[in-house]
């Protein structure tokens, strides 16, 4: 029972273009999500969270925009850029439990 | 400068054998995990600690031993048991009671002989 889901295995972005990742949630419970980002042989490395009374939340290039509507969250890059190029993992909690995590969204930012 | 450390950066295990990764880390957080990692797949959770002398089973915690003597210590054991080990084992932690922005190690590649 896959609780958070990230429905596009890979995205492929020009360099200076807007990356859009997607991420899904079944867990009308959670109320708290994060973006983290992953170089392959490394640990992720956060990025961005959000919590439930928020529906965006924006650092630098990075904005996270949450719909809880519809269970639905995403992360927007904007510009992208190749060092962006990872895999790019949501995950969601309820607060003070585990982290529940996607199965990541690979992302080739082409200069 | 503060970090969670994770050694060996990688480890082979023969048939049968177990094996101890390690896990340290100097951020003072109360709260460590352990996760694997496979090809195309996200995190799972094997075992988490919230404090000292406690843990419990997460997701997958089946072939696997942990303990948690000391604050910035969770070493994660691989016992023979386990009949898949060959994966990315991630080490993270976090501040309790500030949700649950966790914060990660290097990880270890596990292989098998």
């Amino acid at each position: 029972d896959q609780q958070v889901k990230q429905n596009s295995p890979s995205l492929s972005v020009q360099e200076g273009r807007i990356s859009i990742l997607n991420c899904d949630y079944t867990n009308s419970m959670f109320d708290y999500f994060l973006w983290y980002k992953k170089y392959p042989a490394e640990g992720p490395t956060f990025l961005i969270s959000i919590s439930s009374i928020k529906d965006k939340n924006e650092d630098g290039r990075f904005t996270v925009f949450l719909n809880k509507s519809a269970k639905h969250l995403s992360l927007h890059i904007v510009p992208s850029q190749p060092g962006d190029s990872a895999v790019y993992f949501c995950a969601a909690s309820e607060w003070g439990n585990k982290l529940v995590f996607g199965a990541g969204t690979i992302l080739r930012v082409k200069s | 400068d503060g970090g969670i450390t994770q050694s060996p950066k990688y480890l082979f295990r023969k048939e049968g054998q177990n094996v101890t990764l390690s896990c340290e880390q100097n951020l003072n957080h109360d709260a460590m995990y352990w996760y694997r990692q496979d090809p195309g797949q996200g995190l799972r959770l094997i075992y988490y600690s919230q404090i000292v002398n406690d843990f419990q089973k997460g997701d997958i915690a089946e072939g696997y031993s942990v303990s948690r003597e000391k604050k910035e210590s969770f070493p994660l054991t691989v016992t023979s048991a386990q009949k898949n080990p060959t994966a990315f084992y991630l080490c993270a932690s976090s501040i309790m009671g500030e949700g649950e922005t966790q914060y990660f190690g290097p990880g270890t590649r596990l292989l098998v002989l």
